[in-house]
């Protein structure tokens, strides 16, 4: 079972709006890693985070590594509509062994 | 390049059948994984291979599921003896796992199982 815990659960905001979710685990990870699926396919890669504290961003995407390696956050800035979609953060201890959360749907309004 | 692929991409089968999923990984990628995605929730680890070997099947819910990678390249995961509860989508995912790489997974697009 999941072993991630990943809030919101969903998200309605309007285009232009700034997003933020979490993810908290009861163990430490090694890695945290932020993906994101579209329909019909597998998740894509977002961003990933080696080092605790470390903060990582991809164009309007920024993610940060729990200084307790027990937390992960992702925003998305000034979102539009190609944002929409399910984002999946992933944590691993052993880069091997990868376990997800159970994902936030955001869905953006024009 | 090519990135990972998946076939079929919708198998359904009846109850009590045996089916077999495959995936082709990224060229050159030595680590192969697969996932079960039910609807509603985030992947599920269910088995990594190194080459040829399974490094770590503790994600394989029962002796019903087994996979193989004989030539340390395509993968196939086996459903024997199928169950409803066995319909989700199975993802494979493949990876570089030479010292110094950083850690980065990509995945197919999937197959959906459907067991009536």
């Amino acid at each position: 079972g999941q072993q991630l815990n990943q809030s919101p659960q969903s998200m309605f905001i309007q285009e232009g709006e700034d997003v933020s979710m979490n993810c908290t685990s009861s163990s430490i990870f090694n890695t945290w890693l932020w993906y994101k699926q579209d329909p019909g396919e597998g998740p894509v890669l977002l961003i990933a985070l080696y080092k605790a504290g470390e903060l990582t961003s991809n164009g309007r995407l920024t993610a940060q590594f729990g200084i307790t390696r027990k937390d992960s956050f992702l925003n998305i800035s000034a979102s539009i509509p190609s944002d929409v979609g399910i984002y999946f953060c992933a944590g691993s201890y052993n880069n091997n062994d990868m376990r997800f959360g159970a994902g936030t749907r955001l869905t953006v309004k024009p | 390049g090519a990135g990972v692929s998946q076939t079929p991409s919708n198998k359904v089968t009846e109850k009590g059948k045996y089916v077999e999923l495959r995936c082709d990984p990224i060229s050159g990628h030595t680590a192969l994984y697969w996932y079960r995605q039910s609807l509603g929730q985030g992947p599920e680890f269910l088995i990594y291979f190194q080459g040829t070997g399974a490094a770590d099947d503790s994600g394989l819910p029962n002796d019903r599921f087994f996979a193989v990678r004989p030539e340390g390249s395509v993968s196939t995961l086996k459903i024997q003896r199928t169950e409803r509860g066995d319909s989700a989508v199975y993802l494979c995912a493949s990876s570089l796992t030479r010292a110094g790489t950083r850690y980065e997974q990509f995945f197919g697009p999937g197959t959906r199982l459907t067991v009536l």
